[in-house]
């Protein structure tokens, strides 16, 4: 089974800073990787998938990038509405599409 | 427009049952397969379990820690998806999800508790 691990578990960013949020998995997943933010009591939107391609409605401060077992998001110039739990998942071979433990992005 | 709504959540206590539906609009569900995730109280995203389209047998796999004691099943046509939950334990607690692709609904709440 493909594990994902995410680091830092928690990254604390000013507004208007840049975070950088890692993802690594296990073995190989090529370019099956994608983001996803989470803000309390919502559900998992997607921001980022084939790694590095924006999904529709995303702003241009959110990036990926990586392949093989190292990925990272990052967001430049923070705005108050990027603070928030990330997630990476993987999806090759799915199912199961497996995800990271997330990092929160807090306000320093 | 995609939309997911699920419904079924609840109260219930260990050892019960509980179904939870998951009705989709905007799109031809039977061509596609869907997905189960849940969300434990402040824990992360777990895949609970799938079931492939029609044209790919309908075909069903779950996580391990639900295998033999969900079932995941569908009505095409009603655009429908169904996770019907046995033997309810305390762990299945969380916010149960309905995704399609990339997209999600915006979950139902199970609480398993005596």
């Amino acid at each position: 089974e493909i594990v994902m691990t995410q680091s830092p578990a928690t990254l604390s960013v000013s507004p208007g800073e840049s975070a950088t949020l890692s993802c690594r998995a296990s073995q190989s997943i090529g370019n099956n990787l994608a983001w996803f933010q989470q803000k309390p009591g919502q559900a998992p939107r997607l921001l980022i998938y084939a790694a590095s391609t924006r999904a529709t409605g995303v702003p241009a401060r959110f990036s990926g990038s990586g392949s093989g077992t190292d990925f990272t998001l990052t967001i430049s110039s923070l705005q108050s509405e990027d603070f928030a739990v990330y997630y990476c998942q993987r999806y090759n071979n799915w199912p199961p599409q497996t995800f990271g433990q997330g990092t929160k992005v807090e306000i320093k | 427009e995609v939309q997911l709504v699920e419904s079924g959540g609840g109260l219930v206590q260990p050892g019960r049952s509980l179904r939870l539906s998951c009705t989709t609009s905007g799109f031809t569900f039977g061509d596609y397969a869907m997905s189960w995730f849940r969300q434990a109280p402040g824990k992360g995203l777990d895949w609970v379990g799938f079931i492939s389209s029609r044209d790919y047998g309908r075909t069903t796999k779950y996580a391990a820690s639900v295998k033999g004691r969900f079932i995941i099943s569908r009505d095409d046509s009603k655009g429908i998806v169904y996770l019907q939950m046995n033997s309810l334990k305390t762990e299945d607690t969380g916010v149960y999800y309905c995704v399609r692709d990339w997209d999600w609904g915006q979950g139902t709440q199970v609480a398993v508790s005596s």
